[in-house]
């Protein structure tokens, strides 16, 4: 069965400074899609960013971007220029690609922004 | 313009009581979602529906149905509720039953006394 592991119960970061997120996860498939989703205080799920296990290149959306190692199954969430707003839950998630399935969540780590 | 919108945001109900959370989703998705993320954050599974029919379904007791009356509505009823229930139930849906990105409703807060 996949699981998602997310060794960082809390972290925090100054403001305007760089923190990375861990994420390993285990599955014996090939094709699937990683996630990392945010909850802010106002409990909304955001999907921040999105990478598909075929793709090589690292996805990024603006501050946001992973390092994604296939091999090491290790999925990493780096935020640039930490802002006070992203101060939330983090959460790495699974999905396999191209089949009826859930995606599944790891614990999530809080991240705290020191101003 | 919300695009996964469930209601009640809030409830607060009696051990016992029977309660429903209704969810809908105007993104045009065939696949709809229920979670349940417990007191200490974890996100777990429920149900499944893609086009009305039940595709996933988690060891949930029986006490939890799910209904769709049609591929935009996916509704929580629970039976006798428990102290147990509480949490916060997630809608959520994607565009097909492998979609590449789920779209999660803004969360229903239940609270059993």
């Amino acid at each position: 069965a996949q699981t998602v592991t997310q060794s960082q119960p809390e972290m925090s970061v100054q403001e305007a400074e760089t923190v990375t997120l861990s994420c390993t996860y285990d599955t014996s498939e090939s094709d699937y899609y990683l996630f990392w989703y945010k909850q802010p205080p106002s409990r909304q799920m955001i999907l921040v960013i999105r990478q598909e296990a075929y793709k090589q290149q690292n996805a990024t959306e603006n501050r946001f971007s992973v390092n994604f190692q296939k091999a090491a199954k290790s999925f990493s969430l780096k935020i640039s220029d930490s802002q006070l707003g992203d101060a939330a839950m983090y959460f790495c998630a699974y999905r396999h690609m191209n089949r009826d399935d859930k995606i599944i969540f790891g614990k999530g780590t809080r991240l705290h922004i020191l101003p | 313009d919300t695009a996964v919108s469930q209601t009640p945001k809030y409830l607060v109900t009696q051990m016992g009581n029977d309660k429903s959370i209704k969810c809908e989703q105007n993104l045009g998705h065939d696949t709809m979602y229920w979670y349940k993320q417990d007191s200490k954050k974890f996100l777990k599974i429920m149900f499944s529906y893609n086009n009305k029919e039940l595709i996933i379904n988690e060891t949930v007791p029986n006490r939890f149905s799910p209904k769709s009356p049609d591929k935009a509505h996916l509704n929580l009823h629970i039976n006798s509720l428990e102290l147990g229930d509480s949490a916060v139930y997630f809608c959520a849906s994607s565009q097909d039953k492998a979609g590449n990105t789920i779209y999660f409703g803004e969360g229903s807060w239940l609270t059993v006394v």
